[in-house]
């Protein structure tokens, strides 16, 4: 069965980097797009952007560009979110999810990882 | 900025019927919008209800229904059970930029 499983919670302090981890499983990693999605407390879905994991192409949202690197390892079928130069505003929970087929989201989500920046 | 429009708030009677609405500051949604409908519970990830407007998922009950409505992608909940209050977002492809936007999101309450 198709399985995202994430890393874990995180804390930062305020001007650092975090590093999420997406574990997939039950498919071929390379074969489907993977989003990254992020929800601040008490707050509304953001979407951040995808990554091809076959060919390493990325779009993100224009709010995210220059602060966040998409990356993926197929020898591990891992992909990677990384934002850099982190505020308080940051702090939210942020999930991956695969694609249907081409970009199109598809029903399975990872179960979040809450990253958290305070001095 | 492309701004994605949904309703703050709706309540539904259980058993009743209620549409939600998810309009884009660029124009009419279309079928090239791929809209996309997501439900939410309290402490939960997302999951994903509808997909292109009108495609269900393997899990998504028959009492959804996705369409497009004057312009707007909608999603219609046709005999609302206590277990479909939740909060409810649409989600719009931008093909130009190859960039999905989310709506605000829309809490429903059957009540």
């Amino acid at each position: 069965q198709v399985q995202l499983v994430q890393s874990g919670a995180e804390v930062k302090k305020p001007g650092a980097s975090v590093k999420v981890s997406c574990k997939a499983s039950g498919y071929t990693f390379t074969g489907n797009y993977l989003h990254w999605v992020r929800q601040a407390p008490g707050r509304g879905l953001e979407w951040m952007g995808w990554i091809n994991p076959h060919s390493g192409d990325t779009i993100s949202a224009q709010k995210f560009q220059g602060r966040v690197t998409m990356t993926g390892d197929t020898s591990i079928s891992t992909a990677y979110m990384e934002l850099s130069r982190l505020t308080s505003d940051d702090t939210a929970f942020y999930y991956c999810a695969k694609s249907l087929t081409g970009t199109l989201l598809d029903d399975y989500w990872g179960q979040g990882t809450l990253v958290t920046v305070s001095s | 900025q492309t701004v994605v429009t949904q309703e703050p708030s709706l309540t539904v009677s259980p058993g009743g019927t209620v549409t939600l609405t998810c309009a884009s500051s660029t124009g009419a949604v279309t079928s090239a919008y791929y809209p996309t409908w997501l439900q939410q519970k309290p402490g939960q990830p997302p999951r994903t209800l509808i997909y292109s407007a009108t495609n269900k998922h393997s899990w998504t009950p028959a009492r959804f229904s996705g369409s497009l409505l004057g312009g707007k992608a909608a999603l219609t909940l046709s005999g609302g059970q206590p277990e479909d209050e939740a909060d409810y977002y649409c989600l719009l492809y931008y093909g130009g930029a190859q960039v999905w936007v989310f709506g605000g999101g829309t809490k429903l309450t059957v009540l």
